[in-house]
């Protein structure tokens, strides 16, 4: 299996802030990598899709870049309403795994 | 609108069998392209993916799990189902579906049902 690793696992930040989350393959996943956000109580939510798509409705505020092993998302000025965990995730190979998890907390 | 909705007991015992059903609307199962997964979180935890199943009754297993999954599909009702077999308190978790987009992208999940294992 793709080990999925995320750093850092939590965070604090304030509104306005830049918000950069990193996401490393255990081998290279060339760009088959999604990233999910998720609220407390809620299903995951998807905002990127290959590395650095963004998908429909999500705001312009979220980024993603990398290919290979090494990926990023940022959150280029954090909104309330992005307080949440981000979870990365792989489809390169079955099975699909995921990252542990970045929990983004309110400074 | 997609909207995908599980259903089944929110609770099971030690040794049985775990079983839910998603309901797909708004999209046919059918669809070309689209698979369609079961997703489970342990309490606290992160995303585990179980497996999923084509439209043509094709599927993949997460091979952690695959002697005790069974994933199934009714087109007629436009329904996937989920069984898990010999449950103990570990499968204790949230499970969700998930339409899995040209099988690399969860785009639309289910709210999650958590599913408790306790006799």
């Amino acid at each position: 299996d793709i080990q999925m690793t995320q750093s850092p696992s939590s965070l604090s930040a304030s509104v306005g802030d830049r918000v950069t989350i990193t996401c490393r393959a255990s081998q290279t996943i060339s760009s088959y990598l999604n990233w999910y956000q998720q609220k407390p109580g809620k299903a995951p939510k998807l905002l990127i899709y290959a590395a650095s798509s963004l998908q429909s409705g999500v705001p312009s505020r979220f980024s993603g870049s990398g290919s290979g092993t090494d990926f990023t998302l940022s959150i280029s000025s954090l909104q309330p309403e992005d307080f949440a965990t981000y979870y990365c995730q792989q489809s390169y190979s079955t099975p699909r795994t995921f990252g542990q998890g970045t929990n983004v907390e309110i400074k | 609108q997609v909207q995908l909705q599980e259903s089944g007991p929110g609770l099971v015992k030690p040794s049985q069998t775990l079983s839910l059903t998603c309901t797909v609307s708004g999209d046919s199962i059918r669809s070309s392209g689209y698979y369609w997964s079961w997703i489970r979180q342990h309490p606290g935890k992160g995303l585990e993916w179980i497996g999923y199943i084509y439209y043509s009754g094709s599927t993949y297993y997460n091979p952690s799990l695959k002697s005790r999954v069974t994933i199934s599909v009714d087109t007629s009702k436009n329904q996937f189902s989920l069984k898990l077999s010999s449950v103990t308190a570990a499968d204790t978790a949230v499970y969700y579906c998930a339409r899995d987009r040209d099988g690399y992208t969860f785009d639309y999940w289910g709210q999650g049902t958590l599913v408790t294992v306790s006799s």
